[in-house]
């Protein structure tokens, strides 16, 4: 149990496209979702934190007009990187929180985005 | 905010040796300390976790030490096999803050 996809796996785009990033929990239901950010080679670095029905909540430097965060569901959240440019490329990772857990987090697998 | 650091960056190990990377934290509200593997081009995956009202806790070659004094936590791997080899980060949270705040990894080589 406590399964979480993301889709797609990897993605190559256009400067100056739009990637949206989908996060989903297969077999729970997830109030919180979480979305972090990964370069090579160092720590996942959190970019928002996105409640159901709610405006998500961005760290700071994180700009939320360029990665827009909608969690429609329990189950599903997606990250939209608008405008992309090369310096956007890395690896993003979503995590969720299941209903009555404290503080657990289940990661998703992982997407691979390359801006070219 | 919570800070958490880790070491070594880098650990290489024989295989069959033991393995021990250390966190500090620095809130002391924190009471969540959870341990993760990752794989190369892969999400971090649970390997173990460990609550404040706990010292220890293990898991067959496993295992997690917490010092809420020292405010610090490490994870032991004992009888190391090359499949271990991957990125290990400790991530430390409380139940106000919800979120987890991630140690900088450790590299870890199990040589056969």
């Amino acid at each position: 149990g406590a399964v979480v996809s993301q889709h797609p796996s990897w993605v190559i785009c256009k400067s100056g496209t739009s990637v949206k990033i989908e996060c989903r929990s297969l077999d729970f239901q997830a109030t919180t979702m979480f979305w972090y950010r990964q370069f090579p080679k160092q720590s996942l670095m959190l970019m928002a934190t996105s409640n159901e029905g709610s405006k998500a909540t961005y760290e700071q430097g994180v700009e939320k007009d360029k990665f827009l965060i909608n969690h429609a569901s329990l189950t599903l959240s997606t990250l939209t990187v608008t405008s992309a440019h090369p310096e956007d490329s890395s690896f993003y990772i979503c995590s969720a929180r299941r209903i009555g857990d404290n503080n657990e987090q289940f990661f998703g697998p992982g997407t691979r985005l390359t801006v070219l | 905010g919570e800070n958490v650091e880790q070491h070594p960056s880098t650990l290489s190990v024989q295989e069959g040796d033991s393995a021990v990377i250390k966190c500090t934290y620095s809130d002391s509200a924190s009471n969540y300390f959870p341990w993760y593997k990752q794989e190369l081009g892969k999400g971090p995956q649970l390997i173990i976790d460990i609550r404040s009202n706990v010292g220890e806790k293990k898991d067959q070659r496993i295992a997690v030490t917490l010092n809420k004094t020292a405010k610090h936590f490490s994870l032991h791997i004992t009888e190391t096999q090359p499949e271990d080899s991957a990125v290990y980060f400790c991530a430390a949270s409380s139940y106000a803050g919800n979120m987890l705040t991630f140690g900088g990894g450790t590299r870890l080589m199990v040589k056969p």
